[in-house]
Formats: C-alpha cells, sequence, structure tokens
C-alpha cells in the first residue's frame, strides 16, 4: 500500500497571503487528522475529519480550516498567513475512527516571509 | 483539556546504553498512550502504544509502562543503536470517543554515540 501522500512538501508564502495544503490517506483510511509542528510548541492538533465531516477541531483560530472529500482525501488552508504560521503541517490517517495508530505522512513545510 | 509533559527534552547516551522517556499526563479518563519517533525529514511513525488496562508492554529492545494512579507513563529503550537517534514523543487520548484527538509532548531528542 502507498502511504500517506502530503503535496506540496515544502513552500514559501509572503505574510497576508494564503495556502492550500493537501493530504491523501492510505487506501481504506477514512479519518484524517491535521498537526502543526513547531519547535517551540511540539505537535499541536489542528481538526480530524471522518466522513467528509469535521468530528473535532484543536485550538487554532478560524484563519485555520479544512474539509474532506468523498474519496477521503483531505485539504486544509490558511488565510491571511502570519510568520508564526511556519511549520511543519502534518497529515495523519486512521482505518477508521479511534483504532489507535496514526499514520503520518512526511508533512508540508512552510515558511512565510 | 488534556496536557502532556516530557522530559527530559534531549537525551545522550552511548551505543549500548538503556535510555528512558518519562511522561505525565493531566486527564485521568485518557486511555490510550502511544510512542512515536521521529527520523530527520520524516513523519512520526508509531513504535509502541499501551491502554490503560496494561500496566507494561514490551517489544524487543522496546518497552512502555504506565502507571495509572501517577498518571505517568515511560518509554525504556534497551542496548541502544545508532539508529535509535531520533526525536521520540509521547501522546495520549481518549480513545473509543467520538472526539479522537492525540495531545502529544514536546520531544524527546535522542542521540545514541557509537
Amino acid at each position: 500500500k502507498a502511504g500517506v501522500t502530503q503535496t506540496p512538501r515544502y513552500l514559501i508564502k509572503t505574510r497576508g497571503q494564503q495556502v492550500t495544503l493537501s493530504c491523501s490517506p492510505i487506501s481504506g483510511h477514512r479519518s484524517v487528522s491535521w498537526y502543526q509542528q513547531t519547535p517551540g510548541q511540539g505537535l499541536q492538533f489542528l481538526f480530524e475529519y471522518f466522513s467528509e465531516t469535521q468530528r473535532n477541531k484543536g485550538n487554532f483560530p478560524g484563519r485555520f480550516s479544512g474539509r474532506q472529500f468523498s474519496n477521503s482525501r483531505s485539504e486544509m488552508n490558511v488565510s491571511t498567513l502570519e510568520l508564526g504560521d511556519s511549520a511543519l503541517y502534518l497529515c495523519a490517517t486512521q482505518e477508521a475512527v479511534n483504532t489507535g495508530e496514526l499514520f503520518f505522512g512526511e508533512g508540508s513545510r512552510l515558511t512565510v516571509l | 483539556g488534556e496536557n502532556v509533559e516530557q522530559h527530559p527534552s534531549t537525551l545522550s547516551v552511548q551505543e549500548g546504553d538503556s535510555a528512558v522517556i518519562k511522561c505525565t499526563y493531566s486527564d485521568s479518563a485518557s486511555n490510550y498512550f502511544p510512542w512515536y519517533k521521529q527520523e530527520l525529514g520524516k513523519g512520526p511513525q508509531l513504535i509502541i502504544d499501551i491502554r490503560s488496562n496494561v500496566g507494561e508492554k514490551k517489544d524487543q529492545r522496546i518497552a512502555v509502562t504506565l502507571n495509572k494512579t501517577a498518571k505517568h507513563f515511560s518509554l525504556h529503550i534497551t542496548e541502544t543503536q545508532p539508529e535509535d537517534s531520533a526525536v521520540y514523543f509521547c501522546a495520549a487520548s481518549l480513545s473509543g470517543g467520538s472526539n479522537y484527538k492525540l495531545t502529544f509532548g514536546k520531544g524527546t531528542l535522542l542521540t545514541v554515540n557509537p
């Protein structure tokens, strides 16, 4: 099976722009979660989607949003980028909700200048 | 919400020595405790996990112990090898409910010196 695929792997944006990141889960995985990883804060939960519905959301401002498509692929969007949004954004998938193991992609590294 | 503290933030050992990483959690309802290893340039990968109905679990050179009373769990790596060098994250969650999310510790950078 192919692993979790995230695109793009690297991107540079300037303050005020918006960005969309994509995640293709492992075949058969219907739950997709997003995490932000920074050196100071570690891994922080953004949101989780299952069957195109957001089931849980972390403590991030409304500038961070996401969606899931019928084929389980997910996108997350960050609008009005700030310098502090520079981070590695990780997507993690599960076969079903609450089964335990998360399978992570390699992440999308966003740099905001 | 859940809060997970992880110590130490960095750990350097000699090849063949043991390494221990400790975590505490705040929510007594948490019942699932995974450990993830993240190598440079890669996403985290599950190496071992434990559920609250078990006190200890072992898989070859790695083991995890859980003390529910103290809300404390630890990762033990024996006979460390250079390829064990990575960042290790502990996490806690309430598994089984509709609101599933992992709360991670801030990570431990383990360096195994040959």
